[in-house]
């Protein structure tokens, strides 16, 4: 069974504080990774996409793909409360969503 | 203005009764894919479709049907309802799928209850 896992939180930072977010896939044959960001009741948004190993920075986020240890993390700088959402990873090669981790950013 | 959409946003209907909730994009993808939201279950994949034609099943199949007769619309057909398909359904659409395929983009979502 090929299965994304995420810590599912909730995950509570205060604001200002980096906020790390881990998944990991079973699936090594996987090429394609992406975060999401979604609000309650909201669809998901694309916040990162990442291909290759090592780190891409967008802004605050940096997303981390280790393919050898089959896992790809998201790292947000200088929380801030309008981060508080769940976000969701999610493995291209099936489809395949984690639960998502929900974030709580503390003013 | 890019998007997919998807109707209705809500509905309320009762056991048994034939319902389809529409999906469209409008960037010409080839891929679309239906997806439902539990608490603490996240989005679970019911079926997609890879192009006009071409759809195959999800984790979650079982009770819903699609149809893609053309590239822009992939509408999710639920034949006999039951509670237990009362969800958040998303439609979601990719330039491609596959393995080094693209980024989905989301509708806004399908809120059915089921009673």
């Amino acid at each position: 069974q090929k299965e994304v896992e995420q810590n599912s939180g909730p995950l509570s930072v205060p604001e200002g504080a980096i906020a790390s977010l881990n998944c990991t896939y079973s699936d090594r044959g996987s090429q394609s990774f992406f975060w999401y960001r979604q609000y309650s009741g909201k669809s998901p948004e694309l916040i990162m996409s990442i291909y290759s190993n090592g780190d891409k920075e967008d802004g605050r986020f940096t997303a981390q793909l280790n393919k050898a240890s089959q896992y790809v993390s998201l790292l947000i700088r200088d929380s801030q409360p309008s981060d508080s959402a769940t976000y969701l990873c999610a493995v291209r090669a099936d489809m395949r969503f984690g639960a998502g981790t929900r974030l709580t950013v503390k003013p | 203005e890019a998007q997919v959409t998807q109707n209705p946003r809500y509905l309320i209907t009762v056991t048994g009764k034939k319902l389809t909730v529409t999906c469209s994009q409008n960037m010409n993808h080839e891929y679309m894919s239906w997806y439902r939201q539990d608490p603490g279950l996240g989005l679970r994949q019911i079926y997609y479709s890879m192009n006009v034609e071409v759809t195959d099943k999800g984790d979650v199949p079982e009770g819903y049907k699609v149809s893609r007769k053309e590239k822009r619309n992939f509408p999710l057909i639920l034949e006999s309802p039951s509670p237990n398909q009362t969800s958040l359904y998303f439609c979601a659409s990719s330039l491609s799928g596959g393995a080094g395929s693209y980024e989905q983009y989301f509708g806004p979502g399908t809120r059915l209850t089921v009673t």
